[in-house]
């Protein structure tokens, strides 16, 4: 079973930033967050991932609260083609490589 | 540098025959898993193998579903005697595996298989 819980959907505008939730208040000490997306019926792509510290790359920041409670994925300057089921996934050395898909959070960005 | 690739992308087959899914990982990535994503749900983990290894299979049904990632080619997943149920988009992904990356899994287009 998933250890997070998003909302199942948002809106974002065409050029906006793009703040996407996620709860994970039974993570463990030595899980990290992972998010990823899947547009329409490709396969899931990999944004971010981070233990503690916020953490950015060319596509997203990742914003982790200090309990590790939750999180927060942000796209700087969203564009219709980051329209996709977003991910965020609590992921340890017990997962034994398995990643646990949720329900996700559908992001539709709007012009 | 070539991604994951996956072949055959679409893949149709009569009930009661087999189906045989390839997977090439990324080129330096020793470690591959399989997902099925039935339609209208979301993404399961099937099976984690590296070479000539399997590492959990927790997810693969007990009958009828195989995996092998040889020394050498690609990692097939083979379906047995398939029937309606299994008809799904079947993903594979790799990753470096190095401590700390392992959730770090780059994926392929997916195999679309119909069983009419």
């Amino acid at each position: 079973d998933a250890k997070t819980t998003q909302p199942p959907s948002m809106d974002c505008a065409e050029g906006r930033a793009a703040n996407l939730p996620c709860n994970h208040s039974t993570i463990s000490g030595n899980e990290y967050v992972y998010w990823y997306r899947q547009i329409h019926s490709q396969g899931p792509q990999y944004i971010i991932h981070g233990l503690k510290n916020n953490e950015t790359n060319e596509m997203a920041s990742l914003i982790i609260t200090e309990d590790r409670k939750s999180s927060t994925l942000i796209l700087p300057h969203a564009t219709l083609r980051d329209t996709a089921v977003y991910y965020c996934i609590a992921f340890g050395s017990s997962n034994t490589g398995k990643l646990i898909f949720g329900q996700g959070t559908t992001l539709q960005v709007k012009p | 540098n070539a991604g994951v690739m996956q072949n055959p992308r679409h893949l149709v087959r009569r009930r009661g025959q087999e189906a045989r899914l390839r997977c090439s990982p990324m080129k330096g990535h020793s470690h591959v898993y399989w997902y099925r994503q039935l339609p209208e749900e979301g993404l399961k983990f099937m099976v984690y193998l590296q070479k000539e290894n399997i590492i959990d299979e927790s997810g693969m049904p007990k009958e009828r579903f195989s995996a092998e990632f040889p020394k050498e080619g690609p990692s097939i997943l083979r379906i047995q005697q398939v029937v309606r149920g299994d008809s799904a988009a079947y993903f594979c992904a790799s990753s470096p595996g190095t401590s700390g990356r392992s959730g770090e899994q780059y994926f392929g287009p997916g195999t679309r298989l119909t069983v009419t």
